[in-house]
Order: C-alpha cells, then structure tokens, then sequence
C-alpha cells in the first residue's frame, strides 16, 4: 500500500457519459497530481493541486475538470467521454522529495 | 519545456545479466530525476531518484542509477537481472524540484529469457 488510495479501481461505462474519480494522497501531503496513461500517448501529465489550488494545468481536455476539497482529497470529473478516454488514470501525492501513486482507475469507455 | 527520452522501446536480457536501460533528458538546469517501475497492471513503484550530491544513486531491488551532467543522462542499472524484473521501466523528471510535476518518458519494456 503506496499510502494513496484510489477509486474505483475499476470502471466502465458507455460513450457520452460521466464519471468521477476519487483519489486520497498520502497523509500530510498537499499536492495531487492526475495523470492519465494510455497506449498511444503513454503517461501524460493532467492537472496539479496543492492545497485546494489549482497549481498547474498540462494536457488536460475541456471535457475533463478537477478539484481538490479541504480534506486534501481529490476528484477527476471526465464527462462526454469517448472511446478514446479509455485509459489508466493515477492520482499521485508529493512532499519534499517525492512523489508517490496510488494504483490507478482503469476506465474503460465502450 | 522538458522533455524525457527513453531510446528503448523494448529489451530483452536473458536471466542473470546485465542491464542498463538509457534516459536522456532536455532542461535547463539540473532537474530531479527518478526511475520507477510498472508491472502488469500495477501502479508505479519508486525504484531510485536523483536530486543533487553523489551522482551514483542506489536503489530498490538491487537498481542503481548514474547521473551524467555532460550527457543529460540519468542511465539505470542492475549487475544481474532476475525474472521477476521484468516489467516497464519509466524515467521521470521534474524540473525546478519537487513539487512541481513529473514529465515522464515513453517508458522501457524489459522482457527476461529464462
């Protein structure tokens, strides 16, 4: 257990729908990180939190938007999803000097 | 903006080998630089990382990585590869230090012959 939990590990759904996904970082650290991970773009870089604040912003769709709540939690909302939004999406956690990643959400779009 | 190389696609190394799997980077400055490792439908597991001091950095399951400044390099290595190693291997950095985000490479599959 890497201390960042992520839900569901699994998930799939039909195109054009909507769906969240839930990540807890590891105790006492500030900063989420979303990517995405998918054969052909390998793994991309979505968006960053640090503290509630939208810290940084890489290849992230309009379609797709993120949060963090005060709890330190962190929520990835994909909406209008297609075929091609099937992916591994890992939630990461950072202090000082590093980095850590939860499992992954498997999504699958059919 | 960085960027991260990984020249290897694939690699093949029959058990008890050798490996070293190349990562070449394009910044500015010094980044930090990690290695971690992806099995089969697991996350990614930290194997070393590299911030400043001595450029010889030893890692988890026997991996150590070197830090070569004049060739933008941040090459891994393990004296002797064991089956269970075999898995994708990725490269990351992050610039300006922790607490910005990584920026990985395309990643390196490592098979093991028996």
């Amino acid at each position: 257990d890497s201390g960042v939990t992520q839900t569901p590990k699994h998930l799939i759904t039909a195109t054009g729908q909507r769906v969240t996904l839930r990540c807890s970082p590891r105790s006492g650290d500030l900063s989420v990180y979303w990517y995405q991970q998918s054969l052909d773009q390998g793994l991309q870089f979505l968006i960053q939190y640090y503290n509630g604040e939208e810290r940084a912003k890489g290849n992230i769709l309009e379609r797709f938007s993120a949060q963090q709540f005060p709890d330190l939690h962190s929520e990835l909302n994909l909406s209008s999803l297609e075929l091609g939004d099937s992916a591994l999406y890992f939630c990461a956690s950072s202090r000082q000097y590093g980095y850590t990643f939860g499992s992954g959400t498997r999504l699958t779009v059919v | 903006a960085q960027s991260v190389t990984q020249p290897d696609i694939h690699i093949t190394v029959s058990e008890g080998a050798s490996l070293e799997l190349r990562c070449n980077y394009s910044y500015g400055a010094t980044p930090y630089l990690f290695w971690y490792v992806q099995s089969p439908g697991q996350g990614l597991q930290l194997l070393l990382k590299y911030f400043s001091g001595d450029t010889l950095v030893q890692g988890i399951k026997g991996f150590e990585a070197e830090f070569k400044r004049s060739q933008s390099s941040f090459n891994l290595r393990k004296p002797s590869v064991h089956w269970s190693d075999a898995a994708e291997y990725f490269c990351a950095v992050a610039p300006g230090g922790a607490g910005n985000m990584l920026t990985f490479g395309g990643g390196t599959r490592l098979m093991v012959k028996p």
